[in-house]
């Protein structure tokens, strides 16, 4: 099974930063099977980021995703103020097996 | 727009038997692989179970097998979990999620959940 490390766990950031969220795989992971997810408090995940990289429908474009192999990334360029959430990065594996990391938090600083 | 709708969670007892199911709307549901997504409140997000368009192929996570049966009726848009044996580690949030294979093997619709409590 491939685990999924998010890091960091928490990022205090204020609006109008850079958020930075790193997803790391325990082994290679097919960049077209690496999604990202966004939950609010009582809300169900939301879609952002699929094949690494691709922009779910209607996610704006401050929300980038990038990365191969272990290492991926996904980028807010300007935070708003509807945008501190968790984030959570997942892989589809053979078997299939599919896992979830832990996610990361972002706060208001 | 594209709909899920889950019900039939609640209290149980460990040991005890449950089914839940999501109702399925806005889209060719016979046309997707379909899944059961759970989440301890405060938690992270586990996948449970995978189940394809004609319910011919299942998967499902180490932990529920031989308790758990996913199945779907396509006649009535429907997807169903049966819960069997249940622990207590087995409380959580249960979203449904259609499941996307293409490029990009990711859920792209959720519904909004049901909480399944397994406690005395």
């Amino acid at each position: 099974e491939i685990v999924l490390t998010q890091s960091p766990g928490t990022l205090s950031l204020s609006p109008g930063e850079r958020a930075t969220l790193s997803c790391r795989a325990s082994q290679s992971v097919s960049s077209s099977y690496l999604a990202w997810y966004q939950q609010k408090p009582g809300q169900a995940p939301r879609l952002l980021i699929y094949g690494a990289s691709s922009r779910a429908t209607g996610i704006p474009d401050r929300f980038s995703g990038s990365g191969s192999g272990t290492d991926f990334t996904l980028t807010i360029s300007r935070l708003e103020p509807e945008d501190f959430a968790v984030y959570y990065c997942q892989q589809y594996g053979s078997s299939p097996s599919i896992t979830f990391g832990p996610g990361t938090k972002v706060d208001i600083k | 727009e594209v709909q899920l709708v889950e019900s039939g969670g609640g209290l149980v007892q460990p040991g005890g038997s449950l089914r839940l199911s999501c109702a399925a709307s806005g889209f060719t549901f016979s046309s997707y692989w379909m899944s059961w997504v759970r989440q301890v409140p405060g938690k992270g997000l586990e996948w449970v179970a995978n189940i394809n368009q004609v319910g011919s192929e299942k998967y499902y996570v180490d932990s529920v097998k031989g308790r758990f049966t996913i199945s779907r009726d396509n006649a009535k848009n429907s997807l169903y979990l049966q819960m069997s044996s249940l622990r207590a580690e087995d409380t959580a949030v249960y979203y449904c999620a259609r499941l996307v294979l293409g490029f990009g093997r990711s859920f792209d619709y959720w519904g909004q959940g049901t909480l399944v409590t397994v406690s005395s």
